[in-house]
């Protein structure tokens, strides 16, 4: 299948700074990529849906000034958590969808907030 | 309304058993596809069963989808301790502009040596 990548792995910062996380597809472009959150032992929670040259959409819930999402490019969408605090803590991991249908996913950031 | 929910929540087997998986969901889909993770890990896509498909092979694996039950199950059959790991069935709605997967609580396999 193809290869989507995530860059930090593990980070762990202090609260109240901003952490960015990118979300790149290797071998293929891709014009939507989608952000989740998946909290210990539970299901994936999709946070905000991006298109490449458009703003996100985020599902309800979700802050749009907490968790700013860029997709610049086919082939990279970043995730900014800004003024981290300890409940954003949580495990992200991106997708994104190919030209059939299947969505391919990135190994996860695991972010701790201090 | 929850879309996409596995049973069972968790399954616990003896290597070289077969193990099966069940998913439900609740509104027309166009397609439902499986993924595994491992602990920590991110996903890995499995199968992608399209609505009008009602049976696919991938090596162990078998998937078959009922639309008229919106229904799907796994098999792995000759399981092994590798296989363990999480298990989700993810939704793709039918209808609507907006693609999106929605994802049910998943099956913890574990796969005893």
């Amino acid at each position: 299948g193809a290869v989507v990548s995530q860059h930090p792995s593990r980070v762990i910062c202090k609260s109240g700074t901003s952490v960015k996380i990118e979300c790149r597809s290797l071998d293929f472009q891709a014009t939507t990529m989608f952000w989740y959150r998946q909290f210990p032992k539970k299901s994936l929670m999709l946070m905000a849906t991006s298109n490449e040259g458009s703003k996100a959409t985020y599902e309800q819930g979700v802050e749009k000034d907490k968790f700013l999402i860029n997709h610049a490019s086919l082939t990279l969408s970043t995730l900014t958590v800004t003024s981290a605090h300890p409940e954003d803590s949580s495990f992200y991991i991106c997708s994104a969808r190919g030209l059939v249908d299947e969505q391919f996913f990135g190994p996860g950031t695991r972010l701790t907030v201090l | 309304s929850q879309q996409g929910e596995e049973d069972p929540q968790a399954l616990s087997i003896q290597e070289g058993e077969n193990a099966t998986m069940n998913c439900s969901y609740k509104t027309s889909i166009n397609n439902l596809q499986w993924y595994r993770q491992n602990s920590g890990r991110g996903l890995v896509h499995l199968i992608l069963i399209r609505s009008n498909e009602r049976e696919k092979h991938s090596g162990r694996l078998r998937v078959t989808l009922d639309t008229s039950k919106k229904s799907s199950s796994l098999l792995i059959t000759a399981s092994r301790a590798a296989d363990t790991a999480s298990y989700f069935c993810a939704t793709d709605k039918s209808g609507g502009s907006n693609y999106k997967l929605t994802f049910g609580k998943g099956t913890l396999l574990t796969v005893n040596p």
